[in-house]
């Protein structure tokens, strides 16, 4: 089946720092999603890709849609604080009703101030 | 707005017993889909509904594990009965479309 690659494992950063992280896959996705989890809650969405190159934004978080489709990559500016948590990528093959979210395994992000 | 509702939160039975876990999703959201996540296996997809009706349940894990949506409002996941490696923390989600979900905040199932 699908299995998404997400890295790196964990990252341990100082305060106002940029992050990046990436998902690779051996299959092609049609959308890419990007998750934050805090510890005891549920995975928060913060992107969205539906198109080949796309590249959105959302604050200081940018997601970008690989051109080969087999790829999404994260990052964060001038990291904060509030930004430690686990963050997944997700993708999903079908389109309509189909295709489930296949997700990544996580980048545990830890901000030192 | 309420995001997806689920309950109890933490839930802590004997191995043999028969555990019910309650969902109620965003007032709108056609979609629904429950979730367990574990160290091991990370975050991998039950089974998930469709104005109600099970889509696809090839996630779950086995004949213990049983998932219903009455209506709307509410979906439950069953397990009877349970066993030790059923311990995990399992989430709820539902959304408009297929692709943005949005989750509860989870039940954490311990097994003992």
């Amino acid at each position: 089946g699908q299995q998404l690659n997400q890295s790196p494992q964990s990252m341990f950063i100082q305060e106002g720092e940029d992050v990046s992280m990436n998902c690779t896959s051996s299959s092609i996705f049609n959308t890419w999603l990007w998750y934050k989890q805090d510890p005891g809650e549920g995975p928060v969405l913060l992107i969205a890709l539906y198109k080949a190159g796309e590249l959105t934004s959302n604050g200081r978080l940018t997601a970008q849609f690989g051109i080969t489709r087999k790829d999404s990559f994260l990052n964060i500016s001038a990291s904060i604080p509030s930004d430690v948590g686990i963050y997944f990528c997700a993708g999903q093959v079908g389109r309509g009703s189909q295709g489930n979210l296949i997700f990544g395994k996580g980048t545990k992000l830890s901000v030192k101030p | 707005d309420a995001g997806v509702i689920q309950s109890p939160r933490h839930e802590v039975t004997e191995m043999g017993q028969e555990v019910t876990l309650r969902c109620k999703p965003i007032s709108g959201h056609d979609y629904l889909f429950w979730y367990r996540q574990t160290m091991m296996r990370g975050l991998e997809l039950l089974i998930y509904f469709n104005n109600n009706v099970p889509i696809d349940d090839s996630g779950m894990p086995e004949d213990r594990f049983s998932a219903k949506m009455p209506n709307a409002s509410f979906s439950t996941l069953k397990i009877q009965p349970s066993e030790p490696r059923d311990s995990a923390v399992y989430f709820c989600a539902s959304s408009f479309t297929l692709y943005e979900q949005y989750f509860g905040p989870g039940t954490r199932l311990t097994v003992t």
